[in-house]
């Protein structure tokens, strides 16, 4: 199994600055099959990135994924305060699916 | 427009049995795997099984293999989980996904184990 951590566990950011999550995985995923969610309070993930760096349908640029083999970086170039929110990398190189511990960005 | 219905959730006594079900709309079904992934209260996300589109490829996590069993009925573009020897620790919300990766999810439904 693919162990997926992410750091740090919670940033705290203020509107307008750049946000720069972190996700490390305990060997290589395949094919940089990596994903990105974002998580907001009492509602179901919304996908963000997949393959390491393509954004989702209707996710603003503002948005960027990067990384290979064992990391991997979802960056925020300037915070909206709908940004504010949980964030998950997922690795699907493997048939066993595996998730990060997630990510929350809050308002400084 | 691609919707997720799971539905079959509720309270159950620790060792009691439960059967979830997704609906699914919006897009051709039968052409996808599907996930179940859960979030425990408070907790992240947590990848629970797999199955291809024509069921031949079954993957599950370590922490539900020999209790729960995925499996799917593509005439009726429908997904299930029949989930057995439940423990207070599979308490979560339980959502269908598109797999590998998911675009779409539904609103996810509640299971709840506790005496």
């Amino acid at each position: 199994e693919i162990v997926l951590t992410q750091s740090p566990g919670t940033l705290s950011l203020s509107p307008g600055e750049r946000a720069t999550l972190s996700c490390r995985a305990s060997q290589s995923v395949s094919s940089n099959y990596l994903a990105w969610y974002q998580q907001k309070p009492g509602q179901a993930p919304r996908l963000l990135m997949y393959g390491a760096s393509t954004r989702a349908t209707g996710i603003p640029d503002r948005f960027s994924g990067s990384g290979s083999g064992t990391d991997f970086t979802l960056t925020i170039s300037r915070l909206e305060p709908e940004d504010f929110a949980v964030y998950y990398c997922q690795q699907y190189g493997s048939s066993l699916l595996t998730f990060g511990g997630g990510t929350k960005v809050e308002i400084k | 427009e691609v919707q997720l219905v799971e539905s079959g959730g509720g309270l159950v006594k620790p060792g009691g049995s439960l059967r979830l079900s997704c609906a699914a709309s919006g897009f051709t079904f039968s052409s996808f795997s599907m996930n179940w992934v859960r979030q425990a209260p408070g907790k992240g996300l947590e990848w629970v099984s797999s199955i291809s589109s024509s069921s031949n490829y079954i993957y599950y996590a370590d922490s539900v293999k020999g209790r729960f069993t995925i499996s799917r009925d593509n005439p009726k573009n429908s997904l299930y989980l029949q989930m057995n020897s439940l423990r207070v620790e599979d308490t979560a919300i339980y959502y269908c996904a598109r797999a590998p990766f998911s675009p779409n999810w539904g609103q996810g439904t509640l299971v709840t184990v506790s005496s």
